[in-house]
């Protein structure tokens, strides 16, 4: 199995809502991400998981939750969000192999809607 | 600071025709450098890699890319495009960390393809 799945594909949420977003790979990879990217923009870095350890959190505000219960999953927890949230959130996965090239493989992502 | 530059924000071509999109970089060491193709709506796909060895590489859909030093370039080429080539395409340099590869993302390039 190589590919990564999200879950749900589209959400749409109101600014009062809590609502989570599910990452799932069977590759083994030990290092787990989270990027956001807005129409027409490359994507950005939110969280780095390695080894079940959040490992970078690039000044992501609060309101956005990272979770790592087990090496295969990685969620993404949303509560009071703008408007301005609204994206594509786009999970990702790689070996954890020091000193040699990791391949991060992206999955499909789920567009997130914020009314 | 890593920086990637994709000059041409937007491309089109005919179908059959020659591609070349351009991408330069800014990294002091070494780069792991990668070439990432998104149909709209989608995850990224990796159409090929770079981190050393060989300057011509080879990819996937009979994509290659050049990795010129001198010039700090890693420009993505196809002999003749195909409607189903239309896609943003973005370049992004790797930052090894501890492991895992912190990608930053070059804009992108939309490439449209008229029949």
């Amino acid at each position: 199995d190589t590919e990564v799945t999200q879950t749900p594909k589209h959400l749409v949420m109101g600014m009062t809502n809590k609502k989570s977003l599910k990452c799932e790979q069977h590759m083994g990879h030990r290092a787990m991400y989270w990027y956001k990217q807005k129409a027409k923009k490359p994507p950005e870095l939110m969280f780095v998981y390695s080894y079940e350890k959040l490992s970078i959190n690039e000044s992501v505000p609060s309101r956005f939750s990272p979770e790592c219960p087990n090496s295969s999953l990685l969620n993404l927890h949303l509560h009071a969000l703008q408007p301005e949230d609204s994206a594509l959130y786009l999970c990702a996965s790689s070996p954890l192999d020091r000193g040699s090239y990791n391949e991060q493989f992206f999955g499909p992502g789920t567009r997130l809607t914020v009314l | 600071a890593q920086s990637v530059t994709q000059p041409d924000i937007h491309i089109t071509v005919s179908e059959g025709a020659s591609l070349e999109l351009r991408c330069n970089y800014s990294y002091g060491a070494t780069p792991y450098l990668f070439w990432y193709v998104q149909s709209p709506g989608q995850g990224l796909q990796l159409l090929l890699k770079y981190f050393s060895g060989d300057t011509l590489v080879q990819g996937i859909k009979g994509f290659e890319a050049e990795f010129k030093r001198s010039q700090s370039s890693f420009n993505l080429r196809k002999p003749s495009v195909h409607w189903s080539d239309a896609a943003e395409y973005f370049c992004a340099v790797g930052s090894p960390s501890g492991g895992y590869n912190k990608l930053i993302f070059g804009a992108g390039t939309r490439l449209a393809v008229h029949p």
